[in-house]
């Protein structure tokens, strides 16, 4: 199983762009890189995922190099709805065990 | 579309009693995840149900947690008798395909054992 690392907290100011980086240094041939986005009294939220590469939706970015032991989820121009913990998982998506590893997470607070 | 509800969201009970927390997940998914976070910890798996069968079973603690999904449908899960050290909050998660990627969470029932 993959481990992942990613800074415990990040601070930021509206308007900025944000990126928090993962460290995944054993990722296995078949894993996914998967963020989540968790507020206060929810449950987690599915940001993106990726193989490789980049990958673009509607709210972030996800910057994988070609060695894959890294990942960045970048946010642009953030809000103050964007404080949240983000959390970065590796995992088999082909596995039929779709359980879930949750590291710490990086809280971000963004100041207005 | 109605995302993952869970019932209830706050349980307050004594050391020694039973709670039964509950789970309804998005209609149509057949996977239905239980996950808890104990204070000052990371989210943990708790078990995995694909329908009304247990795939996974791994991450449940003790014999003292019962999970059922009668049906396929809604998921209960009991604690019987609660210890201090069940306090936390217990996410329940679903998703169309076991792909370990996204899973859809309910806000969590909050359990303090006192």
């Amino acid at each position: 199983l993959a481990k992942t690392t990613q800074p415990i907290s990040m601070d930021s100011y509206e308007g900025q762009e944000v990126n928090i980086t993962c460290s995944h240094n054993n990722i296995a041939t078949n894993d996914y890189i998967t963020w989540y986005q968790q507020f206060p009294s929810q449950g987690p939220r599915f940001i993106i995922q990726g193989y490789k590469t980049k990958v673009t939706n509607e709210v972030a970015s996800l910057f994988i190099p070609a060695d894959r032991k890294s990942s960045t989820l970048s946010l642009p121009r953030v809000s103050l709805s964007d404080t949240a913990v983000y959390y970065c998982l590796v995992g088999d998506r082909g596995s039929t065990l779709g359980r879930l590893y949750f590291g710490r997470g990086t809280q971000l607070t963004v100041w207005p | 579309e109605a995302g993952v509800t869970q019932f209830p969201s706050h349980s307050v009970i004594e050391k020694g009693q039973t709670v039964t927390l509950r789970c309804d997940p998005i209609s149509g998914h057949d996977n239905l995840y239980w996950y808890r976070r104990v204070m000052g910890k990371e989210i943990k798996f708790l078990l995995h149900f694909v329908k009304e069968s247990k795939q996974d079973e791994s991450g449940m603690p003790n014999n003292r947690f019962l999970a059922e999904r009668t049906g396929g449908t809604y998921s209960t899960l009991k604690v019987q008798p609660a210890e201090l050290e069940d306090s936390g909050v217990y996410f329940c998660a679903s998703s169309l395909e076991p792909t370990g990627g996204e899973q859809y969470f309910g806000p969590g029932t909050r359990l303090t054992v006192t």
